[in-house]
C-alpha cells in the first residue's frame, strides 16, 4: 500500500456542490499538507496541520476547509465548488521540519 | 516569508546532454533544500536534498550545489535519458523556524531521443 493515499483519484462535480477529498497516511508523520496544482503552475499551499489540534491556512485557503480527524487522516472540503477550483490536489506529509515531504498520487477534480 | 524563484520554466535537452535548473531563495535562515521530480500523473517525489552545511551532493547522475552567500542552489542532471523527462521543483525551508517548505514554480524538462 502507498504511504500516502488520496481518494478519490478523479472526481467530476457540479458547481455549488460540497465535496470532500480525503488523505490518509501510514508514515506516522505529525505534519500534513494540502496543495493545489494548476496547469503550468507550481504547488500552492491550501492548508497545513502540524498535529491533530493544529490547523493553519496556507496562501490560497479561501473557499476551502479542512479537518484533521486523526494523526493519519487529513480531509479537504470545498464547501460550494466553483469551476476555477478545477485542479490537481495533492496531500503531503512530513516528520520534522528538516525532512522532505512524501506526496500522495493526487486527486484530479473537475468542477462543471 | 521565504520566496523561491526557479529557472528556466521549460528546458529541452538532447539525450545524453546535461540539464541544469537554478533556484534562488530570499531567507538567509533557510538551511534545507530538497528537489522533487513529478512524472506525468503522479505526485512529486523527493530525488535529492542538501543542507546548508555542505556545498555539493551527488547521487549517481544527479547533483545539487548550494551557494549560501549568493542564496542560490542548482540541480544538475548528467547524461540525460528519456526517463528524466518530468517536472522538477526546488524548495527551501528554515528548519529552526519549524515552518514549512516554500516551493519554486517548477521546470518542465523534456529529453529528446
Amino acid at each position: 500500500d502507498a504511504d500516502v493515499t488520496q481518494t478519490p483519484r478523479n472526481r467530476i462535480t457540479k458547481t455549488g456542490k460540497r465535496i470532500m477529498l480525503e488523505c490518509s497516511q501510514t508514515k506516522g508523520h505529525d505534519r500534513m499538507y494540502w496543495y493545489r496544482q494548476d496547469p503550468g503552475l507550481g504547488l500552492r499551499l491550501i492548508y497545513y496541520s502540524f498535529d491533530v489540534k493544529d490547523i493553519n491556512k496556507g496562501e490560497i485557503s479561501d473557499g476551502y476547509s479542512v479537518s484533521r480527524q486523526a494523526q493519519a487522516k487529513f480531509s479537504l472540503s470545498l464547501e460550494s465548488a466553483i469551476p476555477n477550483q478545477t485542479a490537481l490536489y495533492f496531500c503531503a506529509t512530513s516528520d520534522l521540519p528538516g525532512d522532505g515531504y512524501t506526496f500522495g498520487s493526487g486527486t484530479r477534480l473537475t468542477v462543471v | 516569508g521565504e520566496n523561491v524563484e526557479q529557472h528556466p520554466s521549460t528546458l529541452s535537452v538532447q539525450e545524453g546532454d546535461s540539464a541544469v535548473i537554478k533556484c534562488t531563495y530570499s531567507d538567509s535562515a533557510s538551511n534545507y533544500f530538497p528537489w522533487y521530480k513529478q512524472e506525468l500523473g503522479k505526485g512529486p517525489q523527493l530525488i535529492i536534498d542538501i543542507r546548508s552545511n555542505v556545498g555539493e551532493k551527488k547521487d549517481q547522475r544527479i547533483a545539487v550545489t548550494l551557494n549560501k552567500t549568493a542564496k542560490h542552489f542548482s540541480l544538475h542532471i548528467t547524461e540525460t535519458q528519456p526517463e528524466d523527462s518530468a517536472v522538477y521543483f526546488c524548495a527551501a525551508i528554515a528548519t529552526a523556524a519549524g515552518n514549512k517548505l516554500t516551493f519554486g514554480g517548477g521546470t518542465r524538462v523534456l529529453v529528446k531521443p
